[in-house]
């Protein structure tokens, strides 16, 4: 079992529709991070969070540390936001990072 | 202020060759992390870089190496290169000594055939 579960794999919307990606860890972490990846690949870091809630624009992150979950959502999603978000966890004592495998997300016209 | 510049963009090599990758860290960053991504997979840690010393390490076996130089810019050295080490390296720059405790600002990647 990965470390860092991310659901669903794949997930398409229409647009406008409100949209929600869900990941899971196992270790204890300081910080989790959203992160964008396009193809092509370059990845934009959305939000770093350690508690509670981050807004910016129409994307929301939330963490619940007791229950090791954090949800990213979307709201008024668009074509533009398709994409590849991964979550990714600091864990551990190596100084390393986890990363989920990613949700692939297609949002149509 | 500058991102993070990563060259080359793309690159071919054959098995048992050596290769360097190039990272240029984001203005005010110190520190220089770096991953592997295979296709379809989520980035791999491979090790971080902090005031120009390895302070964190993946999975990775030793033919991985790397270096941070005095402007904090940073270069991954893969010697013996196997079909697998094929993907695309990022590296990413924060600033502070704990990896993922800070912003991580990425670059575009490497990607590296090998065949």
């Amino acid at each position: 079992k990965n470390e860092v579960e991310q659901s669903p794999q794949n997930l398409t919307a229409q647009e406008g529709e409100f949209i929600t990606i869900n990941c899971s860890y196992s270790v204890g972490i300081s910080a989790l991070h959203w992160l964008q990846q396009h193809p092509g690949g370059g990845i934009v870091s959305l939000f770093m969070l350690s508690s509670g809630k981050k807004k910016h624009g129409r994307l929301i992150a939330t963490i619940n540390i007791q229950e090791k979950h954090s949800s990213l959502h979307i709201t008024a999603s668009h074509p533009r936001d398709s994409a590849v978000y991964i979550c990714a966890v600091r864990g551990g004592n190596n100084n390393d990072m986890r990363f989920g495998a990613g949700t692939r997300l297609t949002v149509k016209p | 202020e500058t991102g993070v510049t990563q060259s080359p963009t793309h690159l071919i090599k054959t098995r048992g060759q050596q290769v360097t990758l190039r990272c240029s860290s984001q203005s005010g960053h110190n520190t220089v992390s770096w991953y592997q991504q295979a296709l379809g997979q989520g980035p791999q840690f491979i090790f971080q870089y902090y005031r120009e010393e390895e302070n964190g390490r993946g999975n990775f076996p030793p033919r991985f190496s790397g270096l941070q130089f005095p402007n904090y810019s940073s270069e991954l050295n893969v010697n013996a290169l196997e079909l697998d080490d094929s993907a695309l390296y990022l590296c990413a720059s924060s600033f502070g000594r704990r990896s993922g405790a800070n912003v991580l600002t990425f670059g575009a990647g490497s990607r590296l055939t090998v065949l």
